[in-house]
Parts: structure tokens; C-alpha cells; sequence
């Protein structure tokens, strides 16, 4: 069965303290992994889409990584601003194009 | 529109009404997507069309949802004799086609809370 497991499930850091959101995933065959970020009261917000082993995008102070098994997000000096739940989903090549698995997210504070 | 637009953003019923909840997606994306968001956990896909396809309705709960998309525009998805379980918020997204891994702009919501 398909799967996205994401930890912690809640950070807290102090703002400049870098730190890493992993999200594990179990998918017959990978289309793409996903990372959004959401605020209370909004929907998902995309940050990245990775599509296979090796690659590494970069948006300001976050950075995505993927690997055969996991992926993870890499916060580099945080502000409070970046107080958000992130979420990891993935597409694979085996089910509806629209079926995404989402996980159920890592929930961020950023303190001053 | 500028970006999916989902109404109401809050709905209060009793248990056994029905619900409409509707969404508008961004104007030129033919994929339009319904997922539903418990608290404390991941968003579980309910139902997505594309284009003129017939939609994949895999993820609806049971046979009190439906789901609704006239040509590439307006979606409502409409819940028959609310339970309690069916408390969530439900987020429309769209994007501009389904092919390859492609990416979903979502709405904001709407909060459903059955009494």
C-alpha cells in the first residue's frame, strides 16, 4: 500500500536555528514527490516537486531533497515567517493522476 | 479568476441535511481535484475530473457524496443526511492538465461542521 510518513510531527525552533522535516514514502513507482506549505485557515501552498533520486531544489531559506526512500526539507536559519504545517505528498505511476497521498505534515513554529 | 475560489468558507448543518460546497477553479486549468481535510490529519483525495473524461471517483466515501463539474468550470460536491464524521474541511484545487506529475493550486476551503 501506498504510503507517506512525515516526522516530527511538530518543531519547534528559534529563530537562525536550521533544522530538517523528513518525509518517508512507500509507492510502487514514483511520479513525483511534493512538498506545500500550509497556514491556518488556507490551502496548501506548492513549494517544490522532485521527480527522482539525487535532486535538490532550493526556494530562499528552504531546500528539498530526494532519495529513494525519503525525501527532506531543509530549513536554514528560519524566520517567523516560516511558522507554517508543511506537507509531503506523492504521485505514483500506478494510480489515478489525480490521486495524490498526502501525509499529515510536520507543524512549524519559528520563535523570535 | 486569479485563484481557486471556494464557498462557503464555513457551513454549519444538522445531522441528516444536505450540503452543497462549490468551487470555481482558475480559469484555463482543465483538472479539478476534491480532498478532504480531518484535523490531525493528510488530506484524502475524494474525486477528480479532467477535461471531458469521465471522473475518478475512486476516493468518495460512501454513496452519500457526489461530485458534480460542468464542462471546465464550476464543481460542487454535495453530501446527502450529514453524519458527524463528515465534520472536515474540504479544499477544491485545479491545475492545468493531468499529465505528468503536475501541480495543484488549491482553494482555501470550506469548513463543514455537521451538529
Amino acid at each position: 500500500e501506498d504510503q507517506v510518513t512525515q516526522s516530527p510531527e511538530a518543531l519547534r525552533l528559534q529563530e537562525g536555528e536550521s533544522s530538517s522535516l523528513n518525509c518517508s514514502y512507500t509507492v510502487s513507482g514514483l511520479r513525483g514527490l511534493f512538498w506545500y506549505r500550509q497556514d491556518p485557515g488556507k490551502g496548501p501552498e506548492f513549494l517544490f516537486t522532485l521527480y527522482s533520486a539525487g535532486e535538490e531544489k532550493e526556494k530562499e531559506r528552504l531546500k528539498a531533497t530526494l532519495t529513494k526512500k525519503e525525501s527532506f526539507l531543509h530549513i536554514t536559519a528560519p524566520k517567523p515567517e516560516d511558522s507554517a504545517t508543511y506537507l509531503c505528498a506523492v504521485m505514483n505511476y500506478g494510480g489515478s493522476q489525480g490521486n495524490l497521498i498526502f501525509g499529515k505534515g510536520t507543524k512549524l513554529s519559528v520563535k523570535p | 479568476g486569479a485563484g481557486v475560489s471556494q464557498s462557503p468558507s464555513n457551513k454549519v448543518t444538522e445531522k441528516g441535511k444536505d450540503v452543497e460546497l462549490r468551487c470555481d477553479p482558475i480559469s484555463g486549468h482543465t483538472a479539478l481535484y476534491w480532498y478532504r481535510q480531518r484535523l490531525g490529519q493528510g488530506l484524502e483525495f475524494l474525486i477528480y475530473f479532467q477535461g471531458n473524461s469521465a471522473p475518478d471517483k475512486s476516493g468518495l466515501p460512501s454513496d452519500r457524496f457526489s461530485a458534480e463539474r460542468t464542462g471546465e468550470s464550476v464543481s460542487t460536491l454535495t453530501i446527502q443526511r450529514t453524519q458527524q464524521e463528515d465534520s472536515a474541511v474540504y479544499l477544491c484545487a485545479s491545475s492545468l492538465s493531468s499529465s505528468g506529475a503536475n501541480v495543484l493550486t488549491f482553494g482555501a476551503g470550506s469548513r463543514l461542521t455537521v451538529l
